[in-house]
């Protein structure tokens, strides 16, 4: 049971690249979030799905996208990556019926 | 939106209980509290949760006051591996509206 996955781990962009940061996980949850944290700050909510073909915004939206084609995963794409998107990305999922959110171990992102 | 505040720092003595407080003055009836926890830079871990009674799992206690508007993680025997910053978080939920507000926690560092 590997619990919630990311791909990649890390990676470097140039700026106005683009890119696509999958969360996969096998608990059959329904719910799954998209988290940027930057140094020092709390974790601050992207976007989320609350099941499959299923996408919200969340606190800070803006030069993402998400897709929720297959309950398992949840993709986090940057058409136009750009330095201010530099951060370390957290997926996380939850059972719809439990209370309990699973994280992944992040995904450290650096825009040059 | 239902905020919480926490202190940015604290220090702890090893083998002494470790008391993190957290107010959360405008959460409604039916939110959650939350409590997670972020060592290093890894994903966040779950702790505990709980609505209004008290609760206690093998990793710690959470004490709610009965007017529900702050709360406090209790690890009883602290040790040098629970050095971490500890988030309390009110979990939203409206109708498939879900959010959770991260605040930027509380910075524990036991001391040897």
């Amino acid at each position: 049971n590997a619990g919630v996955t990311q791909t990649p781990k890390f990676r470097v962009l140039k700026t106005g690249q683009s890119m696509t940061l999958l969360c996969a996980q096998d608990m059959n949850h329904e719910y799954m979030y998209w988290y940027r944290q930057d140094p020092g700050m709390g974790l601050r909510l992207i976007h989320y799905s609350v099941g499959e073909g299923t996408t919200a915004k969340g606190e800070v939206p803006d030069g993402y996208n998400v897709s929720r084609l297959k309950k398992q995963n949840f993709l986090l794409g940057l058409e136009s990556a750009a330095p201010s998107q530099t951060s370390v990305y957290f997926c996380a999922s939850r059972k719809r019926t439990g209370n309990t959110i699973y994280f992944g171990e992040g995904s450290w992102l650096t825009v040059v | 939106d239902a905020k919480t505040t926490q202190p940015p720092s604290m220090d702890c003595a090893e083998g002494r209980a470790a008391n993190l407080p957290c107010n959360h003055s405008t959460i409604s009836g039916n939110e959650y509290v939350y409590w997670y926890r972020q060592i290093h830079s890894q994903g966040p871990q779950y702790i505990i949760h709980g609505l209004k009674n008290n609760e206690t799992n093998e990793m710690a206690s959470l004490i709610i006051t009965e007017d529900r508007k702050s709360s406090t993680l209790i690890l009883p025997h602290a040790t040098l591996r629970d050095t971490a910053v500890y988030y309390c978080i009110v979990r939203e939920s409206n109708f498939g509206n879900e959010k959770l507000t991260f605040g930027t926690g509380t910075r524990l560092t036991i001391i040897p």
